[in-house]
Parts: C-alpha cells; sequence; structure tokens
C-alpha cells in the first residue's frame, strides 16, 4: 500500500502563533513529497516541493518566510505556518510520490483544516 | 503559468444518468491524472494517462486522452450515489520534481 498521514488533523490557533503540520509516508520512502493549499470550493493550489534533504521550492505567490518547510527524512515533511492570520485558515494537504509500475503516483494525506482566530 | 480547464464546475445528476466532465490545454500535455475527491476529504487518485488516444475503464469510469493530447474525459456511466464528490483532472510536470497542477474540478452531486 501507500499510506500518507498527516498531523494535526485540525487545528484552531490565535492570530499570531505559529503551526507546524507534518506529513508522513507510513510504508514507503518519498524523497520528494508536496504541499497544497486548498481553500472551500476551489481547487488544491501546488505550495511548495519539499525535497529531502535540500530546500524546499515554492511556487510564485508563496511566501517562504512565512510557511517554512522542512523535510528531515525521507519518511516525514513539515510545514509550518508563522505568525499565523485568519487568511491563512484554510485546509492543508501534503502528497508524496510513489513509483508504480513506471508511474510515479501522488498520494495524499486526509489533510489538516487550520483555523486562525 | 500551465493551466488546465475544466468544465463544468459543477454538476447534478439523477442517479441512473451519465456524467462527463472534460479538461482542456491550450498546450500539448505530457500526461493527465484523474482524482476523486469526496466531500470533507482529500484527493484519491484514480488514473494516469500518458498515451494519444488512450482509453483506460474502471467499472463504470471510463477515461479518455484526446489524439493531440490537449484534452481529456472522465465519463460515468449510470451513476450512483456514491459517486458524489469533486473530480479533478491534473498534469504532472516530469522535470524532476512530479508537481501536480489541478484543474478547478467538477463537482458531482447525484440525487437518489
Amino acid at each position: 500500500g501507500a499510506v500518507v498521514s498527516q498531523h494535526p488533523s485540525r487545528v484552531i490557533c490565535k492570530s499570531g502563533t505559529s503551526v507546524k503540520i507534518e506529513c508522513r509516508s507510513l510504508d514507503f520512502q518519498a524523497t520528494t513529497m508536496f504541499w497544497y493549499r486548498q481553500f472551500p470550493k476551489q481547487s488544491l493550489m501546488l505550495m511548495a516541493t519539499s525535497n529531502e534533504g535540500s530546500k524546499a521550492t515554492y511556487e510564485q505567490g508563496v511566501e517562504k518566510d512565512k510557511f517554512l518547510i522542512n523535510h528531515a527524512s525521507l519518511t516525514l515533511s513539515t510545514l509550518t505556518v508563522t505568525s499565523a492570520h485568519p487568511e491563512d485558515s484554510s485546509f492543508y494537504i501534503c502528497s508524496a510520490g510513489k513509483p508504480s509500475g513506471g508511474v510515479e503516483t501522488q498520494y495524499f494525506g486526509p489533510g489538516t483544516r487550520l483555523l486562525v482566530l | 503559468g500551465q493551466q488546465v480547464m475544466q468544465i463544468p464546475q459543477y454538476q447534478h445528476v439523477q442517479e441512473g444518468e451519465d456524467f462527463t466532465t472534460y479538461c482542456n490545454s491550450s498546450t500539448t500535455l505530457s500526461n493527465i491524472q484523474w482524482y476523486k475527491q469526496r466531500p470533507g476529504g482529500h484527493p484519491v487518485f484514480l488514473i494516469q494517462l500518458v498515451k494519444s488516444g488512450e482509453v483506460k475503464k474502471q467499472k463504470r469510469l471510463t477515461f479518455q486522452f484526446g489524439e493531440a493530447k490537449k484534452n481529456s474525459s472522465l465519463h460515468i456511466t449510470a451513476t450512483q450515489t456514491t459517486d458524489v464528490g469533486t473530480y479533478f483532472c491534473a498534469e504532472s510536470f516530469q522535470g524532476g520534481s512530479e508537481k501536480l497542477v489541478f484543474g478547478k474540478g467538477t463537482k458531482l452531486t447525484v440525487n437518489p
């Protein structure tokens, strides 16, 4: 199988605080993980590509100093939303790629719902 | 940047009716992937199409990739209430990162 977990599943925080979200590939190793953000009734927007052992690659318009990504091992990537504000409230989803039959398939975590008050 | 356009945005059908969602691109796609996201859930991979004119089937779902590799479709025959969700197409960029760019999705609701 290919299972990706995320923790926490939901978080409510006060404006100005930082929130860390973990993404783990449970039964496979992933050199690359991806972080997406999804606002209500909208599509997934790629925020950044997390590379094990190197710096993350951020998409245009995503502040790297606000959304800190650390890919500490082949099974763990973390996203830290620093100094969160209400506009950061969203559904954050990670994914990890796993080769399967010559095709790399992305497996998504269950997502983290962040609410910033 | 790269973008795949997906239509319709919403589709409401009676159970038993067919459903189709379309993805179009102004540029040639290297491949197209389809995902399903249930309400409150996360995207689940359905299939990847790579070859020009490719057609793949999964039970009542039929996926097509256009001859010019600029469009793709997902067709569901005789919808069931379990088909409810949002269907996304996505292009995978194979330049080492394999990142996905998603279409806006088609939200399907099925009336029992």
